[in-house]
């Protein structure tokens, strides 16, 4: 069974400009997660996504956003990019995102914003 | 305010030996403990998933345990190898599904 899927591995964008990220979840899992993960902050949550709809929310301002589509296939949307949006971006999925379960991570997207 | 922390923040030790890395959280909401492995650059790779109703997990040579009454979760590793150097990351699971808090992480070094 094929793990979690990122794309693409490394991006490089400017200031100001926008990006969009991708994860494909293991076969069956509905749930997918976003995470941000900085050397200073380490790994904060941003969003979890089931059924097309956003569950949850972490603490982050509007520039960031997802989406979900009917095959579970997720995007996370980050406009008007800042230096400090340069970070290492996880994806995880899971069956249900129910209480309890366990959360398959993919490799990571990572960003630099100059 | 830090939720889940770890501690050493680094470690080094010479291979063969036993080592035990240390997690701790204050929320009392958090329910479960998730033990993660990080190599540089990479993405999470799970070890161990202790849920409230247990109060250990083992695999091969990891044992991790879970105490929610003191908020502490240790990881033991059993004869220390090289390939085991990496960062270990403990997350404890909070709300009704299943988001992550995660700790500060511990950069093991396993020296040949």
């Amino acid at each position: 069974k094929a793990g979690v899927t990122q794309t693409p591995r490394y991006l490089i964008k400017t200031r100001g400009q926008q990006v969009t990220l991708s994860c494909s979840p293991i076969s069956g899992h509905r749930s997918v997660s976003w995470y941000q993960q900085t050397p200073g902050q380490g790994l904060q949550f941003l969003f979890e996504y089931f059924s097309e709809t956003q569950r949850n929310k972490g603490n982050f301002p509007g520039r960031f956003s997802g989406r979900q589509f009917s095959n579970s296939r997720s995007e996370m949307n980050v406009s008007t990019l800042e230096l400090g949006d340069s970070a290492l971006y996880l994806c995880a999925s899971s069956v249900q995102g129910s209480r309890g379960e366990k959360l398959f991570f993919g490799s990571g997207t990572q960003l630099s914003v100059l | 305010k830090q939720e889940v922390t770890q501690i050493p923040a680094a470690l080094s030790v010479p291979e063969g030996e036993n080592l035990v890395l240390n997690c701790s959280f204050t929320d009392s909401a958090i329910y479960n403990l998730q033990w993660f492995r990080q190599d540089p650059g990479k993405g999470l790779t799970s070890l161990l998933l202790i849920q409230s109703s247990q109060r250990e997990q083992t695999s091969g040579r990891l044992n991790a345990s879970l105490d929610k009454s003191s908020g502490r979760s240790t990881l033991y590793i059993a004869a220390s190898q090289p390939g085991d150097s990496a960062t270990y990351l403990c997350a404890g699971g909070k709300g009704a599904t299943n988001k992550l808090i995660f700790g500060t992480g511990t950069l093991l070094a396993v020296q040949p």
